[in-house]
């Protein structure tokens, strides 16, 4: 199983709709969380860090799940301008330092 | 603030010839990083340097070496190069703790190795 997870899709949305991804993850030592947005032929950039508690920003909210050992990224009212890859990062520290890129789930907004 | 710099955008090898990707950044960051980014793979850590004067291997650093020569560059070596290392290479900052926080990136050396 590989360590971090991700539908590669690509999700084809129309635009104004609401839609959602998961990531998992296979280590339970796995520490900080992160979604990270790529436009095509550019460098990722972080859209947020996940928290055990939840978090939102703006239109996106991202939540970890530790039991299940995903995490998720919803984004709501969808955007042209949110098509791009999304990225999912686990990283852990101290001891097996790993820091894990997940493939990327592609996301096309419909006009 | 220029961020993360990396030169050469691109760049083109033959087999057994040698180069140095080069990083710097301006964010007076402890910790930075070297990625490759292959279609299929997503982006696996070749080498990494958690603060100035020392480094750590990555997920894949067979066939690299790097050097953190100062709190701002940090270069990424191909010694003798393999059509294998067609890649695109990112460099990478962040402060504070080595692998617990936002990375900034810097705009990617598109290589490759004939």
């Amino acid at each position: 199983r590989k360590e971090v997870e991700q539908d590669p899709g690509p999700f084809n949305v129309p635009e104004g709709a609401t839609v959602a991804f998961n990531c998992t993850y296979s280590n339970s030592a796995s520490q900080s969380f992160f979604w990270y947005r790529q436009d095509c032929r550019k460098e990722p950039k972080l859209l947020m860090s996940v928290y055990s508690s939840g978090n939102e920003d703006g239109r996106f909210t991202a939540q970890l799940n530790r039991a299940s050992q995903y995490i998720s990224l919803l984004i709501r009212d969808s955007k042209l301008s949110d098509s791009a890859t999304y990225l999912c990062v686990v990283t852990r520290w101290n001891r097996d330092d790993k820091i894990i890129f997940g493939k990327g789930t592609r996301l096309h907004i419909l006009p | 603030n220029a961020g993360v710099t990396q030169t050469p955008k691109f760049q083109v090898l033959k087999t057994g010839q040698s180069m140095t990707l080069q990083c710097a950044q301006d964010m007076n960051h402890n910790s930075m990083y070297w990625y490759r980014q292959d279609p299929g793979m997503g982006l696996r850590l070749i080498y990494y340097s958690a603060s100035e004067g020392t480094t750590d291997k990555g997920e894949v650093p067979n066939g690299y070496n790097v050097s953190r020569l100062n709190k701002r560059e940090f270069s990424l070596r191909l010694e003798s190069a393999a059509p294998s290392q067609t890649s695109v290479y990112f460099c990478a900052s962040s402060d504070r703790a080595p692998l617990g926080n936002e990375q900034f990136f810097g705009p990617g050396t598109r290589l490759t190795v004939l």
